[in-house]
């Protein structure tokens, strides 16, 4: 059963323009969520987060919208560049029950930005 | 500050043979975390360690231990190991969750650079 999914394993985008990766979830206790940046050969890396008290972050490029009623969430990278190709995932946590900060990951989507 | 680090980074064991994975942390975090990418998988969840002295699993605990040596250290050792555990192994650490005002929960987990596992 997968809680966290993302549907798009690749997205390929021109550089200077927008990058849109999503993420569904189908456990509406989730209350945090993150997005993690993964090059070859490297750990991931935190990228961005939200919390579910909050439906819009922004940290420079990087956009995390939350819909709750839709239970889905997307990451918007404007404007994108060549040295953002890299794997994407999405990741789901219930902090507020649980206190472990257990984090369930999506697939991963392959990001290519093309010069 | 050297973050989260791991070793071995590389290493193959033939089918029944153990090994032990090293983890540490430098940055005094309470939480730490074992988890596995495979192809299509994503990063799935093999056991955690919310605090130091205790331990719980996570999705696919089957065929693993750990040890939470002290507040740096969590190891992931595998007693007789099988060729459905070829895998890349990532270790992670965290605070713990924090509430911050107006923006609610915040968790960040970090990762170490991952150790490629073989099992022949």
């Amino acid at each position: 059963d997968q809680q966290v999914k993302q549907n798009s394993p690749s997205l390929s985008v021109q550089e200077g323009r927008i990058s849109i990766l999503n993420c569904d979830y189908t456990n509406s206790m989730f209350d945090y969520f993150l997005w993690y940046k993964k090059y070859p050969a490297e750990g991931p890396t935190f990228l961005i987060s939200i919390s579910s008290i909050k439906d819009k972050n922004e940290d420079g490029r990087f956009t995390v919208f939350l819909n709750k009623s839709a239970k889905h969430l997307s990451l918007h990278i404007v404007p994108s560049q060549p040295g953002d190709s890299a794997v994407y995932f999405c990741a789901a946590s219930r902090e507020g029950s649980s206190n472990t900060g257990k984090l369930i990951f999506g697939q991963g989507t392959t990001l290519q930005v093309k010069p | 500050n050297a973050g989260v680090t791991q070793t071995p980074k590389f290493q193959v064991l033939k089918t029944g043979q153990s090994m032990t994975l090293q983890c540490a942390q430098d940055m005094n975090h309470n939480s730490m975390y074992w988890y596995r990418q495979d192809p299509g998988m994503g990063l799935r969840l093999i056991y955690y360690s919310a605090s130091e002295g205790t331990t719980d699993k996570g999705e696919v605990p089957n065929g693993y231990n750990v040890s939470r040596l002290n507040k740096r250290e969590f190891s992931l050792r595998l007693e007789s190991a099988a060729p459905s555990q070829t895998s890349v192994y990532f270790c992670a650490s965290s605070e713990g969750p924090r509430y911050s005002w107006g923006f609610g929960i915040f968790n960040e987990q970090f990762f170490g650079p991952g150790t490629r596992l073989t099992v022949l």
